[in-house]
This record gives structure tokens, C-alpha cells and sequence, in this order.
């Protein structure tokens, strides 16, 4: 069974430019959810997908945004980036969050 | 509130015992995770605990819950070179769907 797949791996972007992550959750898992991993400040929690909908989003500005498609799959979007966004981004997707995420191995945005 | 506390570090010899600490302040949190996170990846599931349990043991690992102190910890018997990575302690908030709290991740160093 293939994992929680992200892409790109790594990403550079320039200051002021948008970034476009991707997230392709486990066959079968509706849910997906989306973490900032930033050096000293742990796991943030970003953003909750679930059947197409948004359910919860953490306390991030609104520049930071996404979707999810029929498939399940998942873009995280970044407008109008700042130094302070680069971090390594974590995607994870569940059936049922009480059994816990599967989460994939992360996009690593650079901003410059 | 929501919040996680761990302790950043913990350095132990090839062998011993491994015993990472956790406190959480949602009182509505019912189910309690430990990830692992080894370095360049994501976040691997090791194990997790449902809030009306105290103890649950898989293999080298052992989780305690102590509700009243709302204070989880995760034992590794006989620690391994390979165990050294970041472990982090989550909390599923129950009133907000599938939504993870991270704490800060403690940093296990073993030594041969």
C-alpha cells in the first residue's frame, strides 16, 4: 500500500512569490491534514480537509490557504511568502483521527 | 487550553531504558499519541492510548497514562542506537474533530 505521498520534496521560492504543495493521502483515507514544521516552533497545525470540505484551520493568516479534490488529494497554497514561512510542511491523512495520522515525508520550502 | 509540554532532550546509554515525559492540558482529550520522527522524515505512528486505559505495552514500548495528573510518558526498554530520533507526544482535542496537538518533541540521543 503506498504511503502519504508530497510533492515537490524541496521547494525555493522568492520572497513575495506563491507556493503550491501537493498531498496524495492513503487509498481510502478521506481526511487530510496539513502541518508547519518551522526550526524551534514544533508542529503547527495548518489545516483540515475532509470529503472536499475545510474543517478546521489553525492560526495562520489567510494567505495560506488550500483545497481538496474528489480524490482526496490535497494543494496547500502560500500567497505572498515571507522568510519566516520557510519550514518543512508535513502532510498527513487518516480514515479516522482516532486512530492516528499516517503522515508523508514533507515538502522543505526555502524562501530567499 | 491546548498545550503539550515535553522535556527537549534525553541522552541515554545503548541499552538502558528510554523514558520520554509528556504533559497535556485538555481535559477533553481522549486519545493520546507518541510519533517518532527520525532525521529528513515525517512523522512515524508508534503507538497510542485511549484515555480510559492506564497502561498499554507493544513490544519495547510501554505507555503510562496518569489521567488525574494529566501526564503521559513512553518507555523504551532496552534503547537502541537506532532509537535515536525526535519523539513527539500528541493529543487528539475532542472537541475540535481530528484536529493533533504536537508538543515540542524530545530529542533522544543514544550511546553505544
Amino acid at each position: 500500500e503506498a504511503g502519504v505521498t508530497q510533492s515537490p520534496t524541496h521547494l525555493i521560492k522568492t520572497r513575495g512569490q506563491q507556493a503550491t504543495l501537493r498531498c496524495s493521502p492513503i487509498s481510502g483515507h478521506t481526511s487530510v491534514y496539513w502541518y508547519q514544521q518551522a526550526l524551534g516552533l514544533g508542529l503547527q497545525f495548518l489545516l483540515w480537509y475532509d470529503e472536499g470540505e475545510e474543517r478546521n484551520r489553525g492560526n495562520f493568516p489567510p494567505r495560506f490557504s488550500g483545497r481538496q479534490f474528489p480524490n482526496y488529494s490535497s494543494e496547500l497554497n502560500v500567497n505572498a511568502l515571507e522568510l519566516e514561512d520557510s519550514a518543512l510542511y508535513l502532510c498527513a491523512s487518516s480514515s479516522r483521527a482516532i486512530w492516528g495520522y499516517t503522515f508523508g515525508s514533507g515538502t522543505r520550502l526555502t524562501v530567499v | 487550553g491546548e498545550d503539550v509540554e515535553q522535556s527537549l532532550f534525553l541522552s541515554v546509554r545503548e541499552g538502558d531504558s528510554s523514558v520520554i515525559n509528556c504533559t497535556y492540558t485538555d481535559s477533553s482529550s481522549t486519545y493520546l499519541y507518541w510519533y517518532k520522527q527520525e532525521p529528513g522524515a515525517g512523522l512515524q505512528l508508534l503507538t497510542y492510548i485511549f484515555s480510559n486505559m492506564d497502561m498499554k505495552q507493544d513490544q519495547r514500548l510501554t505507555v503510562l497514562l496518569n489521567k488525574k495528573d494529566k501526564h503521559l510518558s513512553l518507555r523504551i526498554a532496552d534503547t537502541q542506537t537506532g532509537d535515536s530520533a525526535i519523539y513527539f507526544c500528541a493529543e487528539l482535542i475532542r472537541d475540535q474533530g481530528g484536529k493533533l496537538i504536537f508538543g515540542q518533541g524530545t530529542e533522544l540521543s543514544v550511546k553505544p
